[in-house]
């Protein structure tokens, strides 16, 4: 069974450029998780979709936001990108919101 | 407001060296905590998933147990390719909280 998918594995950009990460979660899952882990930080929760609507949101600026499609696969877009938002961003999913989240490989956004 | 806060931050091991990893929380209604292992640069594996106190649970080198506080990662016998980061993480009623995470590095 597949697991979680992210695209793309790396991708280099220059202050206030526009990104979009894309995540594809294991077949079944309806629940969708971003999770921001800068270098050396821990992991920093972004936003929960299920069943296609945003759930909750962490503590981010409106700038990063995202959906879910009819086949819960998800984006994440970040706006106006800034030097601190270089991280690694990672894509869970999980059956319920209760449940186990499995991750993907995350892609990792550089910022110039 | 949840918290996790894991102990120590950094273990070093000499291979077959047996630890423990902690895991200390608070979290209002505990819907279930959560091990991964971490490599460097990748996304985190699952390990285990423990859901109420007195609950223990088993992989290979790895032993988990849960109290109504902390959580303990055993490590018996540890081999290099056990190197990693371990992240603790609990669901409550609100979001899943992480913890900073414990670096292990076992040397041979």
């Amino acid at each position: 069974e597949a697991g979680v998918t992210q695209s793309p594995t790396h991708l280099i950009k220059t202050r206030g450029q526009q990104v979009t990460l894309r995540c594809s979660p294991i077949s079944g899952h309806t629940s969708v998780y971003w999770y921001q882990q800068a270098l050396g930080l821990g992991l920093q929760f972004l936003l929960w979709y299920d069943e296609g609507e945003e759930r909750n949101r962490g503590n981010f600026p409106p700038r990063f936001s995202g959906r879910q499609f009819p086949n819960y696969s998800s984006e994440l877009n970040v706006n106006a990108l800034e030097l601190e938002d270089s991280a690694l961003y990672l894509c869970a999913s999980s059956l319920d919101r209760a449940d186990t989240q499995y991750f993907g490989p995350g892609t990792r956004l550089t910022v110039l | 407001e949840d918290q996790v806060t894991q102990s120590p931050e950094a273990l070093r091991l000499q291979e077959g060296e047996s630890s423990s990893l902690n895991c200390s929380y608070t979290v209002s209604g505990l819907r279930g905590l959560f091990w991964y292992r971490q490599d460097p640069g990748k996304g985190p594996e699952f390990l285990f998933t423990l859901y109420s106190a007195g609950e223990e649970k088993e992989k290979e080198r790895l032993k988990a147990t849960l109290t109504k506080k902390e959580s303990f990662l055993h490590i018996t016998a540890p081999k290099p390719e056990d190197s990693a980061t371990y992240l603790c993480a609990v669901q409550g009623t609100n979001d899943m909280r992480f913890g900073a995470g414990t670096r292990l590095t076992v040397k041979p």
